[in-house]
């Protein structure tokens, strides 16, 4: 597609359940970054891909949270038991090459914990 | 030291003013420099690179200061359509992008 796609673009939760994010990059783009953004805070640096490089985890909170990405293709961001301050908008973003090139993000899901 | 560091603001101006942000880093190192522009409960979308000699695109400027590692934005003549939040991103390493929280900017008739 055009632009960095995300599904869903709102998820209401339960406490302690699971839920699944879903990022379809910019076809080509080798670079894939999973942020979170809490109401009216910046944005936080969760995991990162780049091509079948292993991921870069360092930004993620908790074990409860894990991501995949297959080769180039789509990502799921995985949080399990989900807890009220997991409530955010997560972001994701990709990017021809790591590093020195801009971001496209896509609309975000926005994931409220009740 | 924070790695990224912006004043929140807000910033509030009249139409036609001119304004300026600035974005302190703390990795000497950092070799690339953005600034994006992110609306009320929208996605953040690319304003503009950073260059090393400095860079304008119509009524925006940006600068870098290696020697005391900061970028700035200067927006000239500012439009109600400029209010929005603006970050600063720097790279902390090859696959870390650092966002600063960002300056809000109201731009007032």
């Amino acid at each position: 597609g055009a632009g960095v796609s995300q599904s869903p673009s709102n998820k209401v939760t339960e406490k302690g359940k699971d839920v699944e994010l879903r990022c379809d990059p910019i076809s080509g783009h080798t670079a894939l970054y999973w942020y979170r953004q809490r109401l009216g805070q910046g944005l936080e640096f969760l995991i990162y891909f780049q091509g079948n490089s292993a991921p870069d985890k360092s930004g993620l909170p908790s074990d409860r949270f894990s991501a995949e990405r297959t080769g180039e293709s789509v990502s799921t961001l995985t949080i399990q038991r989900t807890q009220q301050e997991d409530s955010a908008v997560y972001l994701c973003a990709s990017s021809l090459a790591p590093g020195g090139y801009g971001y496209t993000f896509g609309s975000g899901t926005r994931l409220t914990v009740v | 030291r924070k790695e990224v560091e912006q004043d929140p603001g807000p910033f509030n101006v009249p139409e036609g003013a001119t304004v300026a942000f600035n974005c302190t880093y703390s990795n000497s190192a950092s070799q690339s420099f953005f600034w994006y522009r992110q609306d009320c409960r929208k996605e953040p979308k690319l304003l503009m690179s950073v260059y090393s000699s400095g860079n304008e695109d119509g009524r925006f400027t940006a600068q870098l200061n290696r020697a005391s590692q900061y970028i700035s934005l200067l927006i000239r003549d500012s439009k109600l359509s400029d209010s929005a939040t603006y970050l600063c991103v720097v790279n902390m390493g090859p696959n870390d992008m650092r966002f600063g929280a960002g300056t809000r900017l109201t731009v007032k008739p």
